[in-house]
């Protein structure tokens, strides 16, 4: 299994700029997160989906983030308009809570940066 | 929620010597912890974790302890090396939170040739 993709790996942007991250979770897994990290704030969890429904988003900053998951294999994070504090490593991860005991596997994260 | 505090945020050892690395959760339902390891602009990746049911797991020079009672666990690494240096981050899975993970806030591990 090739793991949990992310793209892009590395984003700069302007503030005001619409951002897009993508993931692809590890096949078979029925459970997605949206994690932020930051050095002041560590790992935290945005939004997590359980078979492509969010089930709690209530770490999603503000309006201008949002997250979907239109199919098992794919999930999408918005910041629109981006602000420089967006600036962090974002990580999206895959579990699935029958096949491995409930494991959380990252991707390599997507470093943004916003100007 | 869940609430995991992890001590200490830096620690610094000779090549050779052990590390622990402690971790406290605040709520008894939490059955699932996990130790993940970050190198420098990696992913965290697991290294080792532990169930509810189970009080000690070893793997190799990585140990973990847990104390339902206290509500803490630990990481132990023996004879460490230079490779191990990293940040380690300590999880618990709540299931009464659905499946969420709640980390702590990591420990900057750097081990002294």
């Amino acid at each position: 299994d090739a793991g949990v993709i992310q793209s892009p790996r590395h984003e700069v942007t302007e503030m005001g700029q619409e951002v897009t991250l993508r993931c692809k979770p590890i096949s078979g897994h029925d459970y997605l997160f949206w994690y932020r990290q930051t050095m002041m704030r560590g790992l935290e969890l945005l939004i997590y989906f359980n078979n492509n429904v969010p089930i709690d988003d209530s770490g999603m900053p503000e309006d201008r983030f949002s997250a979907k998951m239109p199919n098992a294999s794919f999930s999408t994070l918005k910041i629109q308009p981006s602000e420089p504090r967006d600036s962090a490593v974002y990580f999206c991860a895959s579990t699935s809570r029958a096949r491995d005991y409930e494991k959380l596997f990252f991707g390599e994260g997507s470093r943004l940066t916003v100007l | 929620g869940e609430n995991v505090e992890q001590h200490p945020s830096t620690l610094s050892v000779q090549e050779g010597d052990s590390a622990v690395i402690k971790c406290t959760y605040s709520d008894s339902a939490s059955n699932y912890f996990p130790w993940y390891k970050q190198e420098l602009g990696k992913r965290p990746q697991l290294i080792i974790d532990i169930r509810s049911n189970v009080g000690e797991k070893k793997d190799q020079r990585i140990a973990v302890t847990l104390n339902k009672t206290a509500k803490h666990f630990s990481l132990h690494i023996t004879e460490t090396q230079p490779e191990d240096s990293a940040v380690y981050f300590c999880a618990a899975r709540d299931p009464n939170t659905g499946n969420q993970f709640y980390f702590g806030t990591g420990t900057s591990l750097t081990v002294i040739p």
